[in-house]
């Protein structure tokens, strides 16, 4: 099995600073790689897939980068509907796997 | 739009069974492999099954194998997870997603709201 691993695990960031998250697989996933946001209550919702390609209606202050075992989402300004939980997902390999999450809260 | 509406849940006892529904709309439902990924109290997202766009090959997690099965009815848009020798630590809230094409190896584009279910004596 995959291991990702998310770091860090909270991350307290002030409106309009810089975010940036970083996931990390046990082995090489390729650019098999996906991003999504879980606010309390609601339904993950999907950001970037293939790495660093943004899901339909995604703002662009979304961005994803990396391959092989070493990936990272940025948020550039982050907006108040931004604080959320964010996870990685690889699609490489059975099973497919999630990191821990990433707690984006206002500092 | 995309719509998933997952139904079933609710307190089971150990050792019981449960059958989630998934009720889906605004695609072509028979074009897409599902997947069921849950979410236990405190923890972090899980993947638990798949199943091809045509019903012909499921996937499980580990920790499910021969006791939750995943099935599908493409004429009724609807996607299952039967659950059987429930334990305590499958009490979760449970996801129904669609994966975005007819791979089962993919990222998950659409989800419904969940269903808990909450397995307790």
């Amino acid at each position: 099995e995959i291991v990702m691993t998310q770091s860090p695990a909270t991350l307290s960031v002030s409106p309009g600073e810089r975010a940036t998250l970083s996931c990390r697989a046990s082995q090489s996933v390729s650019s098999n790689l996906a991003w999504y946001q879980k606010k309390p209550g609601q339904a993950p919702r999907l950001l970037i897939y293939a790495a660093s390609t943004r899901a339909t209606g995604i703002p662009a202050r979304f961005s994803g980068s990396g391959s092989g075992t070493e990936f990272t989402l940025t948020i550039s300004s982050l907006q108040s509907e931004d604080f959320a939980v964010y996870y990685c997902q690889q699609y490489n390999n059975w099973p497919l796997t999630f990191g821990g999450g990433t707690k984006v809260e206002i500092k | 739009q995309v719509q998933l509406v997952e139904s079933g849940g609710g307190v089971v006892q150990p050792g019981r069974s449960l059958r989630l529904s998934c009720a889906a709309s605004g695609f072509t439902f028979s074009n897409f492999a599902m997947h069921w990924v849950r979410r236990a109290p405190g923890k972090g997202l899980e993947w638990v099954a798949v199943i091809s766009y045509d019903g012909s090959k499921t996937y499980n997690t580990e920790s499910v194998k021969g006791r939750f099965m995943i099935t599908r009815d493409n004429s009724k848009k609807t996607l299952y997870l039967q659950m059987d020798s429930l334990r305590t630590e499958d009490t979760a809230v449970y996801y129904c997603a669609r994966g975005s094409g007819y791979s089962s190896f993919t990222w998950f584009d659409s989800w419904g709201q969940g269903t808990l279910v909450t397995v307790s004596s």
